[in-house]
């Protein structure tokens, strides 16, 4: 059974103060990981999708990355925009569903 | 990204009546769509998985008679809840994605309230 684990649960930052958001999956047969990003009351909005260990992809103030274990969500010099959940969610080789993570809530203060 | 349109926004029902949601994409053909629920400071727990002409395929625990999923066009996708109950009251979800080579792109969400 595919299995994503986010952390942190939730991240409070300073306007400017960079971090980064893990997610952690076990999947048998790796076809993508996905990071999302939802606010309040919405549905989730795509931001990524990652395919194979090494590989990164950046947009804005986000840059994703992914190895056999794990993926980074990096977001560099945040602004309060930028608060909302993340969310990660992986594909596995046998079907076409995504697994969730619990997300991650970040809020940037100004 | 691709859109996805989800309507109602928002809905309350009476205990005991049907609801229906849609699901439209927009500017592209799914294929395959998805409905989600989704409780408070929680995951999305999918519900079940339509490919447009054919029956939806549940998640264990999931009440086929109870939601009731329709994909009759490459673009449009329903949930209807009947019979609903207050423990029905949740935020429902619905993705589409054009083939597996492709991202899954989200409705905004329907918070359905019984009352």
């Amino acid at each position: 059974e595919d299995q994503v684990t986010q952390s942190p649960e939730a991240l409070r930052l300073q306007e400017g103060e960079s971090s980064s958001l893990n997610c952690s999956y076990t999947v048998s047969g790796l076809r993508g990981l996905f990071w999302y990003r939802q606010d309040p009351g919405k549905g989730p909005e795509f931001l990524f999708t990652l395919y194979s260990a090494g590989e990164e992809k950046e947009k804005e103030r986000l840059k994703a990355t992914l190895t056999k274990k794990e993926s980074f969500l990096h977001i560099t010099a945040p602004k309060p925009e930028d608060s909302a959940t993340y969310l990660c969610a992986v594909e596995g080789s046998g079907y076409s569903t995504l697994t969730f993570g619990k997300g991650t809530m970040l809020l940037v203060s100004p | 990204g691709a859109v996805v349109s989800q309507h109602p926004s928002r809905v309350i029902c009476k205990s005991g009546t049907s609801v229906k949601i849609e699901c439209r994409s927009l500017d592209f053909q799914a294929t395959t769509m998805f409905w989600y629920r989704q409780f408070p400071k929680q995951s999305l727990m999918l519900m079940a998985t339509s490919n447009e002409g054919s029956k939806a395929t549940y998640e264990q625990g999931v009440e086929k008679d109870k939601f009731l999923i329709n994909h009759a066009s490459l673009t449009l996708s329903t949930l209807t809840v009947t019979s609903a109950h207050p423990e029905d009251s949740s935020f429902y979800i619905c993705s589409a994605r054009e083939d597996r080579n492709t991202e899954a792109f989200f409705g905004q969400g329907t918070r359905l309230t019984v009352v």
